[in-house]
Formats: C-alpha cells, structure tokens, sequence
C-alpha cells in the first residue's frame, strides 16, 4: 500500500509568487493534517481535515495559506503572496479513525519550500 | 497551549554508547505521547508510543516510560547503532488528533 505523498519534493520561489504544494493520502484515511517546520524549530500544526471539512484550522499562520480538500481524497495548500518567513519544510500526515480515536498519523517526506 | 520542550542537541555519540534524549510536555489533561524520527532523506516515522501514565513504549530497542509525576517521556536505547542517526522528535497529541511537537534532536552516531 502506497504511504502519504507529497508533491514537490523541493520548490524554489522569489517573494511575491503563488506556490501550490500537494498531498496525497493513504487510501482510507478521512482524516489530513498538516504541519510545517521552519528551519530548526519545532514542527508546529497548520490545520486538520476530516474528509473534505476544515476541523481545525487554528495553526494556518495567516490569510496568506489557503488550504482545500475537494472530495475528501488529495489536499493542497497554496501559498499566495509567498513571503520569506514562509521558508520551510511542510508535511503532510494522515490517519484513521474509528468510533472516535484516532490512530497514528502517518507521515510524508514533507516539501521543502524556499522563498527568495 | 499544550507545548512539548525536548533537549536540544546535536547529539554526538560513539557506536554502543548509551542514549537518552529528554522530553518533558506541558498540558490539560493527558495527552498520548510519541516519539517520531526522521532519517535522512525521509519522511517522520513514529517509532513508539503510550497513551497512558506509566505506560512504557517500546521500538528497535529504543524505550520511554510516560511519566505523570514528572510530566516526562524521556528516550533511551542501551546501545546506538549508526544506522541510528537521524532526528528525533517528541510530540503530544489530544483526541482529537492534532500533535504538538518538540524542537528535534539530532543524532549522529560514529563507528
């Protein structure tokens, strides 16, 4: 079974641009976060999907990060206008849940954004 | 908030060595608590857990107990193998799923 994907794996911009990242989540799994990591800090929470609804989107840093999950399967997260504090890496996790507990979130190789 | 402070490396140690890297978390209530690594090249993977005061999770030989009293999760592995490299994370997570993560350790392992 293919484990969550994340496209690109690396994207380059300059300050001002549109950049669109991209997840792909286990088969099955209602349930889509994700995270970002800045250089060296901690991995902090950006938001949750449950299927194609926003259950928390209380870490999205700003109206800059738009975030969507049309038909509950892949999510994008675009970044529009970029600014240089955006740098970092993004990842994307899934899991699943049954009758209320969530199980363990599953991680993908994250995508290195750089902003110039 | 719910916060998660792990001690800061790197961390540089010779083949065989004794690991521990602290973790210590901040909440309401009692959050499950995991340690995540990440090799080089790849995405986080949990490498174990407990949900519970004085549960004790266990993976590849690497050990840490949940401790209520001290709000801690430490990590541990008796002896480090190269193949250890990588950077660990701490995380607590509510029911509700989301993770609060630590800062990472880096981990690098000599022959």
């Amino acid at each position: 079974e293919a484990g969550v994907t994340q496209f690109p794996s690396h994207s380059v911009i300059e300050k001002g641009q549109t950049v669109t990242l991209r997840c792909d989540p286990i088969s099955g799994h209602d349930n889509l976060y994700w995270y970002r990591r800045v250089m060296g800090k901690e991995i902090k929470f950006l938001l949750h999907f449950v299927k194609e609804s926003k259950q928390d989107e209380s870490g999205m840093p700003n109206n800059r990060f738009l975030a969507e999950r049309t038909g509950g399967t892949y999510s994008t997260l675009k970044v529009q206008p970029a600014e240089l504090e955006d740098s970092g890496v993004y990842f994307c996790a899934s899991s699943q849940e049954y009758r209320g507990i969530h199980y363990e979130q599953y991680f993908g190789p994250g995508t290195r954004l750089t902003v110039t | 908030g719910n916060s998660v402070t792990q001690m800061e490396g790197p961390v540089t140690l010779s083949e065989e060595a004794f690991l521990t890297i602290n973790c210590t978390y901040t909440a309401t209530g009692y959050p499950s608590l995991f340690w995540y690594v990440q090799y080089p090249g790849e995405g986080l993977q949990l490498l174990l857990k407990a949900t519970k005061a004085d549960d004790k999770g266990s993976n590849k030989g690497f050990e840490a107990t949940y401790r209520k009293e001290t709000t801690s999760f430490h990590l541990e592995k008796g002896s480090v193998q190269v193949s250890d490299s990588a950077v660990y994370f701490c995380a607590g997570g509510t029911s509700y799923g989301k993770l609060t993560f630590g800062q990472g350790t880096i981990l690098t392992v000599h022959p």
